[in-house]
């Protein structure tokens, strides 16, 4: 089974704060995806990644960034977290093997106060 | 752009009741469909999906069928239970132009089913 971790389920963080997320998948896939999950707001993309060192913005990249160092690893960064980026941040992954489909980890809970 | 639309929810309903979620899509060319569950405390795990037109998915008594000509892939479940309470999410691929490899989501709909 594809497998997509992401760091921490949990975190309270401070306005202000430099706050990393990492998210890492042991499928070998080439696209990795960072996506927020707001109430009535569905899922919206912020950054995506077809390769390594490469990255694309999404629909609502401003406030973040994102790294991609490596094949296995997607980092999203929050340079100055501000109330508003309290939310579900949700990495996923897809590789050309797999049929379209993208696969999901279990999500960051990020408080930001 | 892409963009997909789900039924106001949430939805309630009793056990063994029928269940449609409706779904529809705009998008350029031929997309790829599907159906995510979210079920609580967890991430989205694929329920279903179709990649072409009159294709049905289908997956744990689910089911959704790729309707081109309107633009449609609705949920649907024959007798609903208690553990099927989540939320679903509708979302189309466009593997082509500068959408490759991106998801497109509802809103999201929330579904309550109680003994």
């Amino acid at each position: 089974d594809v497998k997509v971790t992401q760091s921490s389920r949990y975190l309270v963080k401070r306005t202000g704060e430099k706050v990393f997320l990492e998210c890492v998948q042991d499928m070998d896939h080439e696209n990795m995806f960072w996506y927020r999950q707001d109430p009535g707001l569905g899922l919206r993309l912020i950054y995506f990644s077809y390769d390594v060192k490469m990255k694309e913005k999404g629909d609502i990249p401003e406030g973040y960034s994102v790294s991609r160092e490596k094949k296995e690893r997607f980092s999203l960064i929050l340079e100055s977290a501000s109330t508003n980026q309290t939310s579900m941040y949700l990495c996923a992954s897809r590789g050309h093997g797999s049929g379209n489909t993208i696969y999901f980890g279990e999500g960051s809970w990020l408080t930001v106060v | 752009g892409n963009s997909v639309t789900q039924m106001e929810g949430p939805v309630t309903l009793s056990e063994e009741a029928f269940l449609t979620i409706n779904c529809t899509y705009t998008a350029t060319g031929y997309p790829s469909l599907f159906w995510y569950v979210q079920y609580p405390g967890e991430g989205l795990q694929l329920l279903l999906k179709a990649t072409k037109a009159d294709d049905k998915g289908s997956n744990k008594g689910f089911e959704a069928t790729y309707r081109k000509e309107t633009t449609s892939f609705h949920l649907e479940k024959g007798s609903v239970q208690v553990s099927d309470s989540a939320v679903y999410f509708c979302a189309l691929l466009n593997a082509g132009g500068t959408s490759y490899g991106k998801l497109t989501f509802g809103q999201g709909t929330i579904l309550t089913v109680h003994p």
